[in-house]
């Protein structure tokens, strides 16, 4: 079935780095578009990028450039987050969803991946 | 931080009618852009509920319904039962941003 199955959860120092994957299975993965969105703890859903995978290109939301790094590996089917220079408020759970590019709906998320950045 | 503006909580007993409103402006809902659903039920990932303002995905229950008009959109749950009991946000496309998706801000469903 169709399905997006991500990484497992992260617990990190400030100013480390993690990488979060993002692995699709049940489809053509170069057919649809991937988003990630942000949840932090007790908060509403942010969205943070959409990538078009079959160009790689992102579109991303104001404040995820930078420290935020969004890649694929269509070889696998895998869609990567990485966060560098942690900060404590980069604590949330990330989420991988599908969908068929803007302004189209998140049909597919995946059960999400708690990154938590603490001394 | 959310452009589409939803209550903070909407509640009611086991059988009852319930709305949740989301307000956007003219750069989102008010252009034309589609409003989609989402539930989450507490401690999972969201799950998409109403696609294209009105559509519900297979496996749907008809008891959920979406509607828009102008720059504002809202979902209702008729019959509601205790599994209703979820946070839900809606979602739309704001052209305003460098083009980019927009969450609502969330509403909490109680169901007494």
């Amino acid at each position: 079935q169709v399905q997006l199955v991500q990484s497992g959860s992260e617990l990190k120092k400030p100013g480390a780095s993690v990488k979060v994957s993002c692995k699709a299975s049940g489809y053509t993965f170069t057919n649809y578009a991937m988003n990630w969105v942000r949840q932090a703890p007790g908060q509403g859903l942010e969205w943070m990028v959409w990538i078009n995978t079959n160009t790689g290109n992102p579109t991303y939301a104001q404040g995820f450039t930078g420290r935020f790094v969004f890649s694929l590996d269509t070889s696998v089917s895998t869609a990567y987050l990485q966060i560098s220079s942690l900060k404590t408020e980069d604590t949330a759970v990330y989420y991988c969803a599908r969908g068929s590019g803007p302004p189209d709906a998140f049909e597919i998320w995946g059960q999400g991946t708690m990154v938590t950045v603490s001394s | 931080q959310s452009v589409l503006t939803q209550p903070p909580s909407v509640s009611g007993a086991p059988g009852q009618r319930v709305t949740i409103s989301c307000t956007g402006s003219s750069s989102n809902i008010g252009a034309g852009y589609d409003v989609h659903w989402y539930q989450q039920l507490p401690g999972t990932a969201p799950k998409l509920l109403i696609y294209d303002n009105n559509n519900r995905p297979s496996g749907v229950p008809d008891r959920f319904s979406g509607s828009k008009s102008g720059t504002s959109a809202s979902l209702a749950i008729s019959g509601l039962q205790a599994e209703d009991e979820a946070d839900y946000y809606c979602q739309s496309y704001d052209s305003s941003l460098s083009g980019s998706y927009v969450f609502g801000t969330g509403t909490k469903v109680t169901v007494l």
